[in-house]
């Protein structure tokens, strides 16, 4: 059981827009940063978006993030079908004193 | 370009230490803008932090591990270390090691992480 909130899947048609949630608490979302990463099959995770919505060098802007509450999203626009991977998001949490992360959602783009 | 490498043995036996070090190549692991540490995955399922470290020696444990792990930091050859002791079947997964930074959210630099089986 993590303790963010996603969908496990969801799928969408390339060129399309997906939005994919992450439900937390005030004592991680409500109160700290949001990351979301990209993770392809057998590879290591890619940071897409940190600090709720600011994108690493080299990120396209047709991924954003925003965060509203004790909720972050993950917009991914123009999907293409290499953008089939998981994402996870990540936020601090107080109770643990650490990050803590969102179980995963499987993008399928068909 | 910043690149980390994991290393280790990839069979460990029940009751056992897993031990796997973090090599960290095109930067200094002293820089104080971040800090290093390790998250796991299970076969088929999501990430989970298990600690991390500042180059000061300062720890943080995922508190569900916190009395198996031991992370550690050596400057002189600019690596970190996991120890994982009294391992069970559960503990199998893919490490990985990762910087986070300092004052922004996020791991941004990542290793390709290692496969540890826990069997006898």
């Amino acid at each position: 059981q993590s303790v963010l909130t996603q969908p496990p899947s969801l799928s969408a048609a390339p060129g399309q827009k997906v939005t994919i949630s992450c439900s937390g608490s005030s004592s991680n979302i409500g109160n700290n940063y949001v990351s979301w990463y990209q993770q392809l099959p057998g590879t290591a995770p890619t940071l897409l978006i940190y600090d709720n919505n600011k994108r690493p060098s080299g990120i396209p802007d047709r991924f954003s993030g925003s965060k509203s509450g004790t909720s972050a999203t993950l917009g991914i626009t123009g999907l293409q079908t290499g953008d089939e991977a998981d994402y996870y998001c990540e936020a601090w949490d107080i109770r643990v004193s650490g990050g803590v992360f969102g179980g995963g959602t499987k993008l399928t783009v068909l | 370009q910043l690149q980390l490498q994991e290393s280790g043995p990839g069979l460990v036996k029940p009751s056992d230490t897993l031990s796997l070090t973090c090599t960290v190549s095109g930067g200094s692991i002293t820089n104080n803008n971040y800090y290093w540490g390790w998250i796991r995955q299970p076969p088929g399922k999501g990430l989970e932090r298990v600690g991390n470290i500042f180059y000061s020696g300062l720890t943080s444990y995922n508190p569900s591990l916190k009395s198996r792990v031991t992370i550690d930091v050596d400057t002189s050859k600019n690596q970190f270390s996991l120890k994982l002791k009294s391992v069970i079947a559960t503990d199998t997964a893919v490490y990985f090691c990762a910087r986070h930074g300092e004052s922004t959210s996020g791991w941004d630099y990542w290793g390709p992480g290692t496969l540890v089986t826990v069997s006898s």
